[in-house]
């Protein structure tokens, strides 16, 4: 069974453009849910999705957002890119919500500059 | 809003040695706490989870106890190898909120 892909895994941006990212789930799961992560900062929650509704989202502001497809495939835009907004941002499918084990993909390294 | 802090940040041991890492959540409406440990360059990997319904369980050289009173459980790892050497990173979870919070991580290193 194919794990979580996420694309791209590398990229370089610089301030004020926006970004999206895609993370393919593991077949069958329909639960995802994106972090960042950063030095010093661990796993920080971005949002959850469940067959297509935001179930829940973290404290990042409004350029921070996302969105999941009937096949479950999720992506997440950034707009109006800051430069502390770099930082390496996972992905991670589950079969149920909020109460199973998390599959994360190998994550997007974004940097802003 | 809810928090989970993880300590110590860094954890050096010497190979055969134990290894504690402590999280406290705030949440009291958490009931799932799931250990990540994360290789250097690597995915996080769940290793062991441990629901509010029970107070301690072991997997070979790794347990998890909680103390849902107090808010806090811990991650004990014995006999420690040079291939433990991870971050390693908490999480409390209210299952009816669809949110996983983790903690900050811990760096651990196993000194040959």
């Amino acid at each position: 069974k194919a794990g979580v892909t996420q694309t791209p895994r590398y990229l370089i941006k610089t301030r004020g453009q926006q970004v999206t990212l895609s993370c393919s789930p593991i077949s069958g799961h329909r639960s995802v849910s994106w972090y960042q992560q950063t030095p010093g900062q661990g796993l920080q929650f971005l949002f959850e999705y469940f067959s297509e509704t935001q179930r829940n989202k973290g404290n990042f502001p409004g350029r921070f957002s996302g969105r999941q497809f009937s096949n479950s495939r999720s992506e997440m835009n950034v707009s109006t890119l800051e430069l502390g907004d770099s930082a390496l941002y996972l992905c991670a499918s589950s079969l149920a919500q909020g109460a199973g084990e998390l599959f994360f993909g190998e994550g997007s390294r974004l940097t802003v500059l | 809003g809810e928090n989970v802090e993880q300590h110590p940040s860094t954890l050096s041991v010497q190979e055969g040695d134990s290894a504690v890492i402590k999280c406290t959540y705030s949440d009291s409406a958490s009931n799932y706490f799931p250990w990540y440990k994360q290789e250097l360059g690597k995915r996080p990997q769940l290793i062991i989870d441990i629901r509010s319904n029970v107070g301690e369980k072991k997997d070979q050289r790794i347990a998890v106890t909680l103390n849902k009173t107090a808010k806090h459980f811990s991650l004990h790892i014995t006999e420690t190898q040079p291939e433990d050497s991870a971050v390693y990173f908490c999480a409390a979870i209210n299952t009816g909120g669809f949110k996983t919070i983790f903690g900050a991580g811990t760096r651990l290193f196993v000194k040959a």
